[in-house]
């Protein structure tokens, strides 16, 4: 089954304390992204990349770091978490496909809760 | 990027069709737009997308008024899993797919049996 898996789905964790929530994806896509969601923000994308190797922010990235080592997987790294990044986070990809075609397949979340 | 604007809900019954509209009056000759939609509790998901003429797949079909300032998502047959939030958003034409997408707070729908 064609999906985007993303873990953990839930954590609870105390500021400054590393994390990395991981993002993998089976149907071989190019691009891979990072969103958060909060309420009366809706989502805004923290990082993307293009393929292997080759990352950018998007329009939140203060705060994460990403890598994209392999094609299938895009690890969201928070070095030093603080409050205000507890949020729902989705990753997101999609192929290179046809222009003006933008079917992005997301995953199924992380709740994150920095105490 | 051009805006979107989108009533915050609405609300159908079961089995009738729903007409979510949605307004872009800045929109450019190169914008696309697209449909998703969040389900409680899951990511959003692609639903449908169109540049000028209207559009039906599986899920909905897309009406893109004349002049492209408007469009109207259209679920010929609400379900109760329809139940969710639409978000139009535009998004711009480029070489290759695989872009930011740009989403606002759009339409709650709420499906009464």
């Amino acid at each position: 089954e064609a999906q985007v898996t993303q873990n953990p789905r839930y954590l609870i964790t105390v500021t400054g304390k590393k994390l990395t929530v991981t993002c993998s994806q089976n149907m071989n896509h190019e691009y891979m992204s990072w969103y958060r969601q909060d309420p009366g923000l809706g989502l805004r994308q923290i990082y993307y990349s293009m393929n292997v190797e080759v990352t950018d922010k998007g329009d939140v990235p203060e705060g994460y770091k990403v890598s994209r080592k392999e094609k299938r997987n895009f690890p969201l790294i928070l070095e030093s978490p603080s409050p205000n990044q507890t949020s729902l986070y989705f990753c997101a990809s999609s192929s290179r496909g046809l222009v003006g075609y933008n079917e992005q397949f997301f995953g199924p979340g992380t709740r994150l809760t920095v105490l | 990027d051009a805006k979107t604007t989108q009533p915050n809900s609405m609300e159908s019954n079961e089995e009738e069709p729903v007409h979510l509209p949605c307004n872009h009056s800045t929109i450019s000759g190169t914008d696309y737009i697209h449909w998703y939609r969040q389900l409680p509790s899951q990511g959003p998901e692609y639903v449908i997308h169109g540049l000028t003429s209207n559009v039906n797949n599986r899920m909905a079909s897309l009406a893109i008024a004349e002049d492209r300032k408007s469009s109207t998502l259209i679920l010929h047959r609400a379900t109760l899993r329809d139940a969710a939030v639409y978000y139009c958003i535009l998004t711009r034409r480029r070489e290759t797919s695989g872009s930011r997408l740009t989403f606002g707070e759009g339409t709650q729908l709420t499906v009464n049996p």
